[in-house]
């Protein structure tokens, strides 16, 4: 199994700021993804996260917007830039596990834009 | 494309009843297969998943889900729900490989006395 970190857990942010999530995983792991579920909602991919190269965005998602990082095999950060209160949602990085064949997830980050 | 379909957006359950689940997915191969719990204000966590063999999987807190290809469907089950099985199921699927998580839309279980 992989055990995932992420911080802040929650944060309440002026509009037009931007807040950077980090995610540790406590494995080295070739992908990471991030994840946004607004509220009521399912969980909806953002990107994956390949250490070496540029993230890939899904649709409706930008790197202007969705800055990623991905500076080693077991980090990667988030940044949620020019917010707006429509980007309250909670946030989560997931790896997978040993094998590759499932995913882990971090606590999330639960994120207010006021 | 992969996608998960999970009719029941709310679903109310006395305690000590069974509980069904339903998933529906579209993969064009055989997917990976799983349900994850989330309950409020908590991350996700992996109830079960299945990618060969025996169909009828076993997973944590007494749940099992049963893989039916010719119905494509992953139904999640429980013999007798408890209280603190009220929270939102998610069925999700990943393609053969490691890819990424396709989530269904959830399922909010509310459990009464």
């Amino acid at each position: 199994s992989a055990v995932i970190s992420q911080k802040p857990s929650r944060d309440i942010c002026q509009r037009g700021t931007s807040l950077t999530i980090q995610c540790q995983v406590d494995s080295q792991v070739t992908m990471m993804f991030w994840y946004r579920q607004q509220p009521g909602q399912s969980l909806t991919l953002i990107a994956t996260a390949n250490q070496g190269s540029e993230a890939t965005y899904e649709s409706g998602f930008v790197i202007d917007k969705f800055p990623i990082s991905r500076p080693n095999l077991t980090f990667s950060t988030l940044t949620v830039s020019n917010m707006s209160p429509e980007d309250s949602s909670i946030y989560l990085c997931s790896a997978p596990g040993t094998g590759g064949t499932e995913a882990f997830f971090g606590q999330g980050t639960r994120l207010t834009v006021v | 494309a992969q996608s998960v379909t999970q009719p029941d957006i709310h679903i109310t359950v006395s305690e000590g009843a069974s509980l069904e689940l339903r998933c529906n997915y579209s993969y064009g191969a055989t997917p990976y297969l799983f349900w994850y719990v989330q309950s409020p204000g908590q991350g996700l966590q992996l109830l079960l998943k299945y990618f060969s063999g025996d169909t009828l999987v076993q997973g944590i807190k007494g749940f099992e889900a049963e893989f039916k290809r010719s119905q494509s469907s992953f139904n999640l089950r429980k013999p007798s729900v408890h209280w603190s099985d009220a929270a939102e199921y998610f069925c999700a699927v990943v393609g053969g490989g490691y890819q990424k998580v396709t989530f269904g839309t959830g399922t909010k279980l509310q459990v009464i006395p």
